[in-house]
């Protein structure tokens, strides 16, 4: 089945840590994103990637940091300059071209720093 | 600038219809798009219209397009448990990518028994 994976569905960081959130899609998509929510909040855009080995900040790119090394994978990393890093992450993808649009979301990464 | 707005809270009885209202400010939107997102998941597209259109039905959705005031609704005849979830809205003036959308911050529909 077609679709779109993030891992891991939960994860804890310590302060000052890095960490990387997976997310990987088998849908032929050339571009993928990443979002950030908060409770009451809609979806901020981090960044995003268009095609294989290019990409582009969003909205709230400070402190994260993304590759996109093959069209199917974009991790993002989560550093210890994002000062408030607890959140749920979305990671999102869409064909290229003229389409709809729309964008097909993984499950979601929560992140919490302990 | 681009702004999506959507009430936060919506309450209905089993069986009625759930109405969720959106209004936006960019003229040049080209797709409009209602998400569902169910507790701990991510967003599942329900149902999009292009600017040109009025409305459009699905099943049991309905979407209603007034580009002259700019508002956007969601129609759900027959709400049932299951629909409960946050319900967001968004816009796209690109139409070619989701970094060209803009979401609201979700309507939370709530089914009463």
């Amino acid at each position: 089945d077609g679709g779109i994976t993030q891992s891991p569905k939960y994860l804890f960081r310590k302060e000052g840590q890095n960490v990387t959130l997976s997310c990987e899609q088998n849908l032929n998509h050339d571009a993928m994103y990443w979002y950030r929510q908060d409770p009451g909040q809609g979806l901020r855009l981090i960044y995003y990637s268009q095609i294989v080995n290019d990409f582009q900040k969003g909205d709230i790119a400070e402190g994260y940091s993304v590759s996109r090394e093959k069209k199917e994978s974009f991790p993002l990393t989560v550093t210890s300059a994002q000062k408030n890093p607890t959140a749920f992450y979305l990671c999102a993808s869409s064909p290229s071209g003229q389409g709809a649009g729309e964008a097909f979301f993984g499950q979601g990464t929560r992140l919490t720093v302990v | 600038g681009e702004d999506v707005e959507q009430s936060l809270f919506l309450s209905v009885r089993e069986g009625d219809s759930s109405v969720i209202n959106c209004t936006y400010t960019d003229s040049s939107s080209t797709y409009l798009y209602w998400y569902k997102q169910e507790p701990g998941a991510g967003l599942q597209l329900l149902t999009y219209i292009f600017s040109n259109m009025d409305m459009k039905q699905d099943q049991r959705l309905t979407v209603l397009l007034n580009k002259k005031d700019k508002h956007l609704s969601l129609r759900i005849a027959d709400t049932q448990t299951g629909d409960s979830a946050i319900y967001f809205c968004a816009e796209s003036i690109v139409g070619g990518g989701a970094d060209g959308l803009t979401f609201g911050k979700g309507t939370h529909l709530i089914i009463q028994p």
